[in-house]
């Protein structure tokens, strides 16, 4: 058990609609992380969050966003959703200290969207 | 643009036997990990390497980190089936951000 909590654990849903993704990081964790991950692919980043404010962002499509509230739990709302969205979503925490060169991301257990 | 190559991209092979799966770059990293993930799972951090030239054991498996700090390997010796899994690697910058950068991952299937 890494600590990080994701849920729900699986989604169906049909093309068009919106759906909203929740994760919660590990205690005392102020970075979070969100990947996708298509069938037999390696984990592609989406953005990155630190302490309420987002820190970086990589192949994130417009239809998607995120955010982190103050209490450090994360959300990603991913809107328009085609049938390509379908994939695995996970979500990292980490410490993210600045100038830590080891900064370890744990990975919760992801949550499954599958577009019909 | 930092890009981290993994190969092989697939490997399978009986149990019993060694293998090695790579990870290089021609961009130089602060430090690199290495992730085992499980069908349905999120990967989950085996080793980070730091220091270039740098060795680390975990039971089975050995994990070298390139003297320039721009490749690294994950030897196993006598695969095992629940060495099963996909293996990635990620790349620490040296930007601020310190961000990962993940290699595609290398399916490996060990047979009984």
């Amino acid at each position: 058990d890494s600590g990080v909590t994701q849920t729900p654990k699986h989604l169906i849903t049909a093309t068009g609609q919106r759906v909203t993704l929740r994760c919660s990081p590990r205690s005392g964790d102020l970075s979070v992380y969100w990947y996708q991950q298509s069938l037999d692919q390696g984990l592609q980043f989406l953005i990155q969050y630190y302490n309420g404010e987002e820190r970086a962002k990589g192949n994130i499509l417009e239809r998607f966003s995120a955010q982190q509230f103050p209490d450090l739990h994360s959300e990603l709302n991913l809107s328009s959703l085609e049938l390509g969205d379908s994939a695995l979503y996970f979500c990292a925490s980490s410490t993210g200290l600045a100038g830590a060169s080891t900064d370890t991301q744990y990975f919760g257990p992801g949550t499954r969207l599958t577009v019909l | 643009t930092q890009l981290l190559e993994q190969s092989p991209q697939f490997l399978s092979i009986q149990e019993g036997e060694n293998l090695t799966v790579y990870c290089n770059s021609s961009s130089v990293f602060s430090s690199l990990q290495w992730y085992r993930q499980e069908p349905g799972e999120g990967p989950v951090l085996l080793v980070t390497v730091v220091t270039g030239g740098e060795v680390k054991k975990l039971k089975r498996l050995t994990f070298q980190f390139g003297d320039a700090r721009k490749d690294s390997s994950l030897h196993i010796t006598a695969a095992q089936p629940g060495d099963t899994g996909l293996y990635l690697c990620a790349g620490q910058g040296w930007d601020s951000n310190y961000q990962l950068i993940w290699g595609a991952g290398t399916k490996l299937i060990i047979k009984p």
